[in-house]
């Protein structure tokens, strides 16, 4: 296994249209989370997902955001009539957790996204 | 709410140098700790974790410590080398929250040769 992985790297879009991000997960994890990181600030979490149930998800994703794991395989990242505001990292992270407790996180590459 | 913040913001050392870079977080009812890399442009890599109930955790150069009641943790680099240059996270994952983390804004150390 490769680790978690990101697609694509990178992307720049115009204002107003949607874009789609995907990530793979260590295969062996139940846990996924994304993540949005601008420059020079700690990443913020926005949502996270056991298995395909998405558990929680911060005021930070509003209802241009809308993220799904089917199959609780890969998971996917969509940001409708994008903004400039919504540039930035978008970073995802797996881990494998049996109960309550906290577990390691591995995190991808991210994708970058530059609105224009 | 658990906030994170570390300190200093920046840091510049010459190559060789020792060096702390600090973490404190509000509420100590936390799982564990985790110190992260980030080179430019890149995700994360996990450097250290420490869970609650130990007080530190070593590998090669680093030495991570933590002391949860006053909520504060250090990353101790020895003998530092400009391969070392890049962001420092570090993160605490709070009770019942699913294991999301709470990252702190992050460290920029550069080492000059």
């Amino acid at each position: 296994d490769t680790g978690v992985s990101q697609d694509p790297r990178h992307k720049i879009t115009k204002r107003g249209q949607n874009v789609t991000f995907r990530c793979d997960p260590i295969s062996e994890h139940n846990r996924l989370y994304w993540y949005r990181q601008t420059l020079g600030q700690g990443p913020e979490f926005l949502t996270y997902f056991q298995n395909e149930a998405q558990l929680e998800k911060s005021r930070l994703l509003s209802d241009r955001f809308s993220a799904e794991r089917p199959k609780g395989s890969f998971s996917t990242l969509e940001i409708q009539r994008t903004e400039q505001g919504d540039s930035a990292m978008y970073l995802c992270a797996s881990s494998l957790s049996r109960g309550q407790g906290g577990n390691q996180a591995f995190f991808g590459q991210g994708t970058r996204l530059t609105v224009v | 709410k658990q906030e994170v913040t570390q300190i200093p913001a920046a840091l510049s050392v010459p190559e060789g140098e020792n060096l702390v870079l600090n973490c404190s977080f509000t509420d100590s009812a936390i799982y564990n700790l985790q110190w992260f890399r980030q080179d430019p442009g890149k995700g994360l890599t996990s450097l250290l974790l420490i869970q609650s109930s130990q007080r530190e955790q070593t590998s090669g150069r680093l030495n991570a410590s933590l002391d949860k009641s006053s909520g504060r943790s250090t990353l101790y680099i020895a003998a530092s080398q400009p391969g070392d240059s890049a962001t420092y996270l570090c993160a605490v994952i709070p009770y019942n929250q699913g294991g999301k983390l709470i990252f702190g804004q992050g460290t920029e150390l550069s080492v000059k040769p």
